[in-house]
């Protein structure tokens, strides 16, 4: 059964600030990994998909890297700013089936 | 474009009255995922349909939750006689069919609230 983990629960830093949010997961037969961001009271937006054969993905100030031997995924957020304050949840998909972590809480204060 | 609709938005029940959730996937996806989210927890999940058919349905807490798709389309999540433990919110996404949705992101609906007094 895959459990995945996110450290630490809860993140606060100053504006500008780069940073790095982890994830850990306990199978490592996984199809890929996602990174996704949840504002409060809406649905989760993905931000990046890392297949099972990629070592990273780039989006704008984000990247995120997967180590399966490790079982273990990174985000990095350069230069932060007050709108990425969010809950930020990673997911491990194994057989069809997305499972996720407990988020991160990130506020990014001005 | 049109995303994951979700309804209704917010649901206030009384303890054992049933209720019926609906998720609208987005068009010509046909892997859909049902999730249950309680306040300050994770995601948990609860099923996916492929298709029409729902190949795990393990993740369905009781007897008193069902699911159902009709024409690889609308989803239902049926709970009877509900229980104040069953308040959260209903998430529901959807993603291309099988073959690539093991490498295409989940989009994900704004979900239902659910409240049992």
């Amino acid at each position: 059964k895959q459990e995945v983990t996110q450290i630490p629960a809860a993140l606060s830093v100053p504006e500008g600030e780069n940073l790095v949010l982890n994830c850990s997961f306990t199978d490592s037969a996984i199809y890929n990994l996602q990174w996704f961001r949840q504002d409060p009271g809406k649905g989760l937006t993905s931000l990046l998909l890392i297949q099972s054969s990629q070592r990273e993905q780039t989006s704008g100030r984000l990247n995120a890297s997967l180590d399966k031997s490790s079982g273990r995924s990174t985000l990095y957020i350069a230069a932060s700013q007050p709108g990425d304050s969010a809950t930020y949840l990673c997911g491990g998909t194994s057989y069809g089936k997305l499972t996720f972590g407990q988020g991160t809480i990130l506020t990014v204060h001005p | 474009g049109a995303g994951v609709s979700q309804s209704p938005s917010n649901k206030v029940t009384e303890k054992g009255k049933d209720v019926e959730l609906r998720c609208d996937p987005i068009s010509g996806h046909t892997a859909l995922y049902w999730y249950r989210q309680r306040l300050g927890q994770g995601l948990e999940f609860l099923i996916y349909f492929q298709g029409n058919s729902a190949p795990d349905k393990s993740g369905l807490p009781s007897d008193r939750f069902s699911a159902e798709r009709t024409g690889e389309s609308v989803s239902t999540l049926t709970i009877q006689r509900t229980q104040q433990e069953d308040s959260a919110v209903y998430l529901c996404a959807s993603s291309p069919s099988l073959g690539s949705s093991y490498n295409s992101p989940l989009h994900f609906g704004n979900g239902t609230r659910l409240t049992v007094t």
